[in-house]
């Protein structure tokens, strides 16, 4: 069966550009987690959503992040006016249920690099 | 402020013997631990998990062992196998709070297991 995707694998942005990273949870996975890991640390979490509802996004670095996931399933990570420390690999996960159990599946990552 | 620590960011161990990484953290409100193992360019992949409650969970070469009153952790694999050769991240969440069940994450232990 088809796990978490995320597109693109690799991106190169100019400072000061717009990005759109995406994820595409497993089939009928309610809950979506994205995390950014930069150079040698653990992942950090970002936002969160229960189907299209975003119920946390208090790791949210800075009003140039925006997610969204309007139909409960695809979810989108723009980063608007990229700057060099936004470079990092960006992480999503989604898990089948909502609780402190349900096991969190990741997908492969997208790293950005910001010049 | 790290909640969640792990001090060695490398261990090398021989294949057939103990492998025992460690991790701390300072959150008493974190009732659920896990351990994650990321290859590179991969996601991190769920590995083991233990509830507050407990103080060992065991599965197959894998054992977690839980101090809450040293707020510490540690996974031992036994034997090691030269496969287990990856990045090991300890992770926490708590039950209470917002609700979205995030994971907080250590910064990894890259474990090389030598043939």
């Amino acid at each position: 069966g088809a796990g978490v995707s995320q597109s693109p694998r690799y991106k190169v942005a100019k400072r000061g550009q717009d990005v759109a990273l995406r994820c595409d949870p497993i089939s009928g996975h309610v809950s979506l987690f994205w995390y950014q890991q930069a150079l040698g640390q653990g992942p950090e979490f970002l936002t969160y959503f229960q189907n299209e509802a975003q119920l946390d996004k208090s790791g949210l670095p800075s009003d140039r992040f925006f997610a969204e996931r309007p139909e409960g399933s695809v979810s989108t990570l723009k980063i608007q006016r990229t700057q060099q420390e936004d470079s990092a690999v960006y992480l999503c996960a989604s898990s089948l249920g909502v609780g402190l159990y349900n096991e969190q599946f990741f997908g492969p990552g997208t790293r950005l690099t910001v010049l | 402020d790290q909640q969640v620590k792990q001090n060695s960011p490398s261990l090398s161990v021989q294949e057939g013997r103990i492998s025992i990484l460690n991790c701390d953290y300072t959150n008493s409100m974190f009732d659920y631990f896990l351990w994650y193992k990321k290859y590179p360019a991969e996601g991190p992949t769920f590995l083991i998990s233990i509830s507050s409650i407990k103080d060992k969970n065991e599965d197959g070469r894998f054992t977690v062992f839980l101090n809450k009153s040293a707020k510490h952790l540690s996974l031992h694999i036994v034997p090691s196998q030269p496969g287990d050769s990856a990045v090991y991240f300890c992770a926490a969440s708590s039950s209470a709070g917002a609700g979205s069940y995030q994971l907080t994450f250590g910064k990894g232990t890259k474990l090389s297991v030598i043939p």
